[in-house]
This record gives C-alpha cells, structure tokens and sequence, in this order.
C-alpha cells in the first residue's frame, strides 16, 4: 500500500538555523508530492508541490526535491524564521486512478528567536 | 477569491447522536475530499465526491456518508457517534483534472467533540 514516513518532532531550532525534515514514502506508480503546513488552529496550508521526479518544489524559503531513486521529498529552509512554526506534513497522492492524499503524522516546528 | 469553508467551527455530541458538517469548495473547483484528523496524527482520507457521486473511498465504516449538491457544497454526515469520532473534520477542494495531480485545498476544518 502506500504510505509516508516523516522525521519525529518535535523539532526546535534557533532564528536563521537550516531546515531539514526528512520525508520517505512508498507508493506504486509514480506519485505526486506534496508539503502541507498547519498552524495552530487552523486547517493545512498547500507548501509545495512536486508531480514527477527530479520535479523541485519551491514556496516562501522552502523547498523539496522529488528523488525518485531514494523514495525521497525531503522539506529545506535555509534560515527559518520564528513564523515558520507550525506542524509540516509531507503527502502523497498515488498516480491514476487515485485521488486521496496519503499524509505522514506531521513534524513539529519550533523556532525560538 | 473566497477559500474552502466549513460549518461549525466546534460541535460537541453525545455517544449515539448524528452530526452533520458541511463544506462549501474553493470558487471554480468542483470536487470535494473529506479527511479526519484525530490529535496528533496526519489527517485520513474518508472519501471524495465529484459530480454529486462519491467517487472514493478510504477506511472507514458506513457510518460515515456524505453528499455534494448541485453548487458544489458538501456534506458529511456520521452516525451513532462513539468517543473515538472526536477529532478535526476537514474539508478539501479541487478541480477535476482527470489524471493528472489535482491539488486540494484545505478548510479550516470542524472540531468535533464526543462526550
């Protein structure tokens, strides 16, 4: 079946600290990835996207590449900011005929100034 | 451009009730997903529906069903609530794009609450 693994939070890092949140995944076919953000309190928020491999998805500072040999769509920032924490969920949505989005359990983000 | 919304914002139920949420897609999208999203955990796809019929479905019993409307809007439905229903409902919109990746956007979602 298909599934997603991310990193365990949480995660803390200082103001202007890298950024990595390591997402794999397993899937049949040729999946299309995505990074979804959460705020507190609020429904999730579309990051980036990625349709096929080697696809770069890119938004606001982040960005994952789409690696098809490793099964990977790791999420990186170079210098976070104290707005970015959040809960980030990587996702999948398996190829045709397939509509749901398949989501990890979400890592949690803390920057501190 | 008026995003996904959704209605309630909170509900609370007793065991055994019937709740309905309802959802109302992004402008020009014409496809709506419904997700459960228990604390702490990643949301779980229940099904979707598109041209007023429920095109997929994840895991979940026959209590949960749904409808879409002409205009679009949605609703789920759950029945004999138990304590484990408690968790964020959330509504996805999207434009039906046959095979290639429709990206769904997301409300704000309802909080359901089972005493």
């Amino acid at each position: 079946g298909n599934s997603v693994t991310q990193m365990e939070g949480p995660v803390t890092l200082s103001e202007e600290a890298f950024l990595t949140i390591n997402c794999t995944y397993t899937a049949t076919g040729y999946p299309s990835l995505f990074w979804y953000v959460q705020y507190p309190g609020e429904g999730l928020q579309l990051l980036l996207k990625a349709t096929k491999a080697d696809d770069k998805g890119s938004n606001k500072g982040f960005e994952a590449t789409y690696r098809k040999e490793t099964t990977s769509f790791h999420l990186e920032k170079g210098s976070v900011q104290v707005s970015d924490s959040a809960v980030y969920f990587c996702a999948l949505r398996p190829g045709a005929g397939s509509y749901q989005l398949t989501f990890g359990k979400g890592t949690k983000l803390s920057v501190i100034p | 451009d008026a995003g996904v919304t959704q209605s309630p914002t909170h509900l609370i139920k007793t065991r055994g009730q019937q709740v309905t949420l309802r959802c109302s897609p992004k402008s020009g999208h014409d496809t709506v997903s419904w997700y459960q999203q228990a604390l702490g955990q990643g949301p779980q796809f229940i099904f979707q529906y598109y041209e007023e019929e429920e095109r997929q479905r994840g895991n979940f019993p026959d209590r949960f069903s749904g409808h879409q409307f002409p205009n679009y809007s949605s609703e789920l439905n759950v029945n004999a609530l138990l304590l484990g229903d408690s968790a964020l409902y959330l509504c996805a919109s999207s434009l039906y794009a046959g095979d290639r990746t429709d990206t769904q956007y997301f409300g704000p979602g309802t909080r359901l609450t089972v005493l």
